[in-house]
């Protein structure tokens, strides 16, 4: 099983909203992600998780907060976002964050809109 | 730099065409991985493919083959007799041995679009 599931699939905020992405994964991998995609463009990472340890951070605004509340689970939540924010997000996991040689894992993404 | 080059933005081919999308990578690593991936229209990546840098063999899996040249710094993708289901965007991707495994090179895609 090589799926990463992610909830919700939809989303429409507002700019004063918190809501929270949800991912999970049940492959036993160690190293989780999350990217941001806007239309026509590659995936921009934003976090990066090993051993449920946030190890990445590429400069996110804070109105983005990551959490691993478990090795199989990853959050992200959303407060005071602004319309540029309006993206896919797509979450993704790996088998060992250690080492290069392994694949991601991508779920489906939210699509967020932000009003 | 870009580590990762697409320079192929959008592709148009007519039904079962043959068409190779062409990825160039730039590393000054002796061991890197490079990767195919497809998003359909839905939104995922899908992974297609990994390849290290030590293993040039080609790769053919049923209507997908991958030439890798080390000597080009080429890892391109050719799609045979093509269907609409293979219309999606294709990224071609590195990762270096030395980053570990959190830093993921994507190439910026081509919009492959099959016409029945």
């Amino acid at each position: 099983d090589t799926e990463v599931t992610q909830t919700p699939k939809h989303l429409v905020m507002g700019m004063t909203n918190k809501k929270s992405l949800k991912c999970e994964q049940h492959m036993g991998h160690r190293a989780m992600y999350w990217y941001k995609q806007k239309a026509k463009k590659p995936p921009e990472l934003m976090f990066v998780y090993s051993y449920e340890k946030l190890s990445i951070n590429e400069s996110v605004p804070s109105r983005f907060s990551p959490e691993c509340p478990n090795s199989s689970l990853l959050n992200l939540h959303l407060h005071a976002l602004q319309p540029e924010d309006s993206a896919l997000y797509l979450c993704a996991s790996s088998q060992d964050p250690a080492l290069a040689a392994y694949e991601q894992y991508f779920g489906p993404g939210t699509r967020l809109t932000v009003t | 730099a870009q580590k990762v080059t697409q320079a192929q933005t959008e592709i148009s081919v007519v039904e079962k065409e043959d068409v190779t999308l062409d990825c160039v990578y730039e590393t000054r690593d002796t061991t890197y991985y490079l990767f195919w991936y497809k998003q359909p229209p839905s939104g995922e990546l899908v992974f297609l493919i990994r390849r290290n840098s030590f293993d040039e063999q080609n790769e053919i899996s049923g209507r997908y083959s991958w030439n890798f040249q080390k000597s080009t710094s080429s890892f391109n993708f050719t799609i045979t007799a093509s269907q609409v289901v293979d219309s999606a965007v294709y990224f071609c991707a590195l990762s270096e041995a030395y980053r570990g495994g959190n830093q993921f090179y994507f190439g910026t895609g081509t919009s492959l679009t099959v016409i029945p």
